[in-house]
Parts: structure tokens; C-alpha cells; sequence
């Protein structure tokens, strides 16, 4: 069967600092893989999906940046975090040509 | 362009009534729709989905969604509702992209139970 994992769960971080997030899926080949940020009280916003290695799309511009150096993993990154970028962040997985996604258990973001 | 629209940012029940939360869709083509659950802290968990078969698909935890092409809806139920279904609940319509699909969520509706 196939997991899906994102670290860490959660992580306080200073204003200007750096940030790295981790998602892996296993148990698939060549998934589909998407980053969404879900702010309090709003539902979710599509921020990155990559359809392959190296292959990165961006939904809105933003202080973020994905990258996927290998075909189950997918990271979320910021050279300088602002405020607005706390929230709670999923990834989530999709089979090629398939519409349904599944979610990672998530990693709540508070910059201060 | 594709979308939902859900109404009601809450929803409040007792213990043992009847669940309804609904979704209205804006799609110019024949749409996939699904139901995710959120607990809190958690992420998504696929309730039930929607892909053009039959209309009424039943789902996890006893809930249902009938998709009604008449009224743009795909709204979800549960003939009794139990504490644990205390959760945010999403609808979601996918967007087609090039090939690509992806989803479009609605703003979520938390749903209340009580004793």
C-alpha cells in the first residue's frame, strides 16, 4: 500500500529565516505530487504540482519554491519566511492521469 | 472555469440527526467531484468521490453524496450523525490542464456535533 509522509509535523520559525519541508511517498512510482497551504479559516491553495522529476509548476507567485530531486520526494522551500507564510501545508499524491489525491498528514508553519 | 461553492462555514447537529452539507459546482464540462475529510491537525482523507457512474455514491463512515446535474450539487449526508464525525469537510471539482487534473476545494464546513 502506499503511504504518504511530511516532516516536521510542526516548526516556529523566526521572520527571514529559511525554510525547508519534506514529503515522501512510498509504495508508487512516478506519482504525481502537489504542496497546498491551507490558512486558518480558508480552505486549501494549490502553491506547487510536479508531474516528474525536476518537472516543477507553480500555481501562484509567491515566497515559496518546490523542487523534487528524486521521483518520491518533494520539498517546499523559502530563502527568507515572511509572516503570511504561517499556515498548515499538505502535500498530497496522485497516480498519472488520475484525479484523486491523497494527503500527507501535514506540517503546521508558524513564523513569528 | 471550474469550481464550488460551499455553503455554510459551519454546521451544528445533536448526536443522531441527519447530516447535510452541501456543495455546488461550476464546471463548463462533465466533473469529477469528491468529499474530503479533515480532522483536526490531521490532513485529507477521501470521504467519497464522484467519476460519472452512478449518481449516488456512498462513501466512508456511512456518509453518501448524491450528485444531482440538475441543481449543480453533490451535496453529502449521513442519516445519523455520531461525535466522532465532529471534522471539516471539504468538496472538491477537478480542473482539467493541459492533461493534467487537479483539484479545486471549496472553503471547507466544520461540522458540529453535540450530545
Amino acid at each position: 500500500s502506499q503511504t504518504i509522509h511530511q516532516w516536521p509535523a510542526t516548526l516556529v520559525q523566526p521572520v527571514g529565516s529559511p525554510l525547508s519541508l519534506e514529503c515522501t511517498v512510498e509504495g508508487t512510482s512516478n506519482p504525481n505530487l502537489y504542496w497546498y497551504r491551507q490558512a486558518a479559516g480558508r480552505g486549501l491553495q494549490l502553491l506547487f504540482y510536479s508531474v516528474g522529476i525536476g518537472q516543477i509548476s507553480s500555481e501562484v507567485p509567491q515566497n515559496l519554491s518546490a523542487s523534487r530531486p528524486q521521483d518520491r520526494q518533494f520539498i517546499l522551500s523559502s530563502k527568507k519566511l515572511l509572516l503570511s507564510d504561517s499556515g498548515f501545508y499538505l502535500c498530497a499524491w496522485s497516480r498519472i492521469i488520475q484525479e484523486t489525491q491523497y494527503f500527507g498528514p501535514g506540517t503546521r508553519l508558524l513564523v513569528l | 472555469a471550474q469550481s464550488v461553492t460551499q455553503l455554510g462555514s459551519h454546521v451544528s447537529v445533536s448526536e443522531g440527526a441527519l447530516v447535510l452539507l452541501r456543495c455546488n459546482y461550476s464546471s463548463s464540462v462533465p466533473p469529477y467531484l469528491f468529499w474530503y475529510v479533515q480532522y483536526p491537525n490531521q490532513g485529507l482523507q477521501l470521504l467519497l468521490k464522484y467519476t460519472s457512474a452512478a449518481t449516488l455514491v456512498k462513501g466512508i463512515n456511512g456518509f453518501e453524496a448524491e450528485f444531482k446535474k440538475s441543481e449543480t450539487s453533490f451535496h453529502l449526508t449521513k442519516p445519523s450523525a455520531h461525535m466522532s464525525d465532529a471534522a471539516e469537510y471539504f468538496c472538491a471539482v477537478n480542473r482539467m490542464n493541459t492533461g493534467f487534473q487537479k483539484l479545486v476545494f471549496g472553503t471547507g464546513t466544520r461540522l458540529l456535533v453535540s450530545p
